[in-house]
């Protein structure tokens, strides 16, 4: 079984619809991160919790929110999506001891009509 | 601004050649940095990490770090066809205030010739 496990892996929506991707760990780490990928314009942070009562904007969190419901969860939430936010979008986690690399999720792609 | 940059590609290279990916980074006091395999439609897959100056190797990978001039490179040892993929360079640089995020550089697109 994964240790980082995105559902849905695909979604096709609508424009105004409210979408949640949810991730879940089993690796144990505090650390969990929300980012989308676009072509040519590689990863970006949406948003990162380095535990439940700590959560903190990346440099794209505008249409987006999160919640962290347990250690080992973290779900990103498009309150009314729009096409540009079609992209592919991806969970990673990492330990408490900062200066750690991230280990990924399989990813979920997006696809807002 | 916090930056790191990696030429786009495509490198190509032959089979059994050599393959040096390269990547430059803004933050003088970075402390650690990372290697990520992305396949084309799948998720990064860290492939090395490195957090001292000098050369490490594993198997056919060697990460080489520069902090001097700011400089981490990849080196991949008897190409593979397989070793096609998008090469990312990671590098942790305090961020917001928290200690330790990652930067990511847009990655090199590596292609290997049979």
């Amino acid at each position: 079984d994964a240790d980082v496990t995105q559902t849905p892996r695909n979604r096709i929506t609508k424009t105004g619809k409210r979408i949640m991707l949810e991730c879940s760990q089993t690796k144990g780490h505090d650390r969990m991160y929300w980012y989308r990928q676009d072509p040519g314009l590689g990863l970006r942070l949406i948003y990162y919790s380095f535990d439940v009562k700590d959560i903190n904007k990346g440099e794209i969190s505008d249409g987006y929110s999160v919640s962290r419901q347990a250690q080992a969860k973290f779900s990103l939430s498009l309150e009314s999506a729009i096409p540009n936010q079609t992209a592919l979008y991806f969970c990673a986690t990492s330990p408490r001891a900062g200066y750690q690399p991230q280990h990924f999720g399989d990813g979920t792609r997006l696809s807002i009509l | 601004q916090k930056e790191v940059e990696q030429n786009s590609g495509p490198l190509s290279v032959p089979e059994g050649a050599i393959a040096s990916l390269n990547c430059t980074y803004s933050d003088r006091v970075s402390q650690s940095f990372f290697w990520y395999r992305q396949y084309s439609g799948k998720s990064p897959e860290l492939i090395m990490s490195i957090y001292s100056n000098g050369d490490k190797e594993d198997g056919r990978f060697t990460a080489q770090l520069n902090k001097a001039s700011q400089y981490v490179s990849l080196l991949i040892r008897d190409s593979q066809p397989s070793d096609s993929a998008t090469y990312l360079c990671a590098v942790n640089m305090d961020y917001g205030g928290s200690q330790g995020n990652l930067i990511f550089g847009k990655g090199t697109k590596l292609s290997v010739k049979p």
